[in-house]
C-alpha cells in the first residue's frame, strides 16, 4: 500500500541551527501539507503546498519556515534557525485532488530543539 | 475560525463498544475525518465521513453525524487491545486544510 514516508525519524539540534526535514509524499497525489503536534497538544496545521507553491500557510508557519519540492519526489519543511518552542513531531500528509477527501499522514520527525 | 472539541479520555472494557464524540464549530465542514495515533507513531486514518451523510458503517466502525448540532461520534464494536490509542477527531473544508480536536485517549482494560 502507498505511503508517505519521512526522514529523520527524530532529529536533535542545537538552538539557532538550520534544520531540514523531508518527505517523500505518495506518488500520485497532487496537494501535500506540513503539520506538526508539540508533546501533549494538538496537531497544528502549518502549511498546504499545491501546483508548486503555497496555497495557504497558518501564523505558525513565520519566516523562519520554509518549504520546497526540489525534485518530483521530495518535499521538504526547512526552518532557518530553530528555536526551543519549535520542538514538536511534525508531519508530512498529501492528497489525491477530487472529492474523496484522504488526507494520508507520515509516521512523523520529532524535532527535539536543545 | 474552526475549533474541534473532544473528550480527553475513555476508558472502556475488551469486548465492549466505546463511543468517542467530537463537536466542531465550522458549518461550512466538507469532511469530517477519525485518526487514529498508537504510541510514537504517526496518525492513521480509520474513516471519514461526508457531510451531507449522516452515517457510516465500516467493518467495527460507525461514524454518526449530527450536522445540526455539529456532532460527530466514533463507535468502536467489540473493542479490543489494539485498539488502545488516541484517537483525533478533525473537520476540513474544500481545501482540505484540517482542524483537529485535542484527541480522546482509550484505554482499553482486560
Amino acid at each position: 500500500e502507498p505511503e508517505v514516508t519521512q526522514t529523520p525519524s527524530h532529529q536533535v539540534t542545537q538552538m539557532g541551527q538550520e534544520v531540514i526535514l523531508r518527505c517523500v509524499p505518495i506518488s500520485n497525489h497532487l496537494y501535500f501539507y506540513w503539520y506538526r503536534q508539540i508533546l501533549g497538544q494538538k496537531v497544528e496545521f502549518l502549511v498546504s503546498f499545491y501546483n508548486n507553491e503555497i496555497s495557504e500557510k497558518s501564523e505558525i508557519f513565520d519566516d523562519q519556515f520554509s518549504v520546497e519540492r526540489p525534485d518530483g519526489s521530495n518535499f521538504t519543511l526547512k526552518i532557518r534557525s530553530t528555536k526551543l518552542e519549535d520542538s514538536a513531531m511534525y508531519f508530512c500528509a498529501s492528497s489525491e485532488a477530487g472529492p474523496r477527501g484522504e488526507l494520508f499522514f507520515g509516521e512523523g520527525s520529532r524535532l527535539t530543539v536543545l | 475560525g474552526e475549533d474541534v472539541e473532544q473528550s480527553l479520555f475513555l476508558s472502556v472494557r475488551e469486548g465492549d463498544s466505546s463511543v468517542i464524540n467530537c463537536t466542531y464549530t465550522d458549518s461550512s465542514s466538507t469532511y469530517l475525518y477519525w485518526y487514529k495515533q498508537e504510541p510514537g507513531a504517526g496518525l492513521q486514518l480509520l474513516t471519514y465521513i461526508f457531510s451531507n451523510m449522516d452515517m457510516k458503517q465500516d467493518q467495527r466502525l460507525t461514524v454518526l453525524l449530527n450536522k445540526k448540532d455539529k456532532h460527530l461520534s466514533l463507535r468502536i464494536a467489540d473493542t479490543q487491545t489494539g485498539d488502545s490509542a488516541i484517537y483525533f477527531c478533525a473537520e476540513s473544508t474544500e481545501d482540505y486544510k484540517l482542524s483537529f480536536g485535542a484527541g480522546t485517549t482509550v484505554t482499553v482494560r482486560a
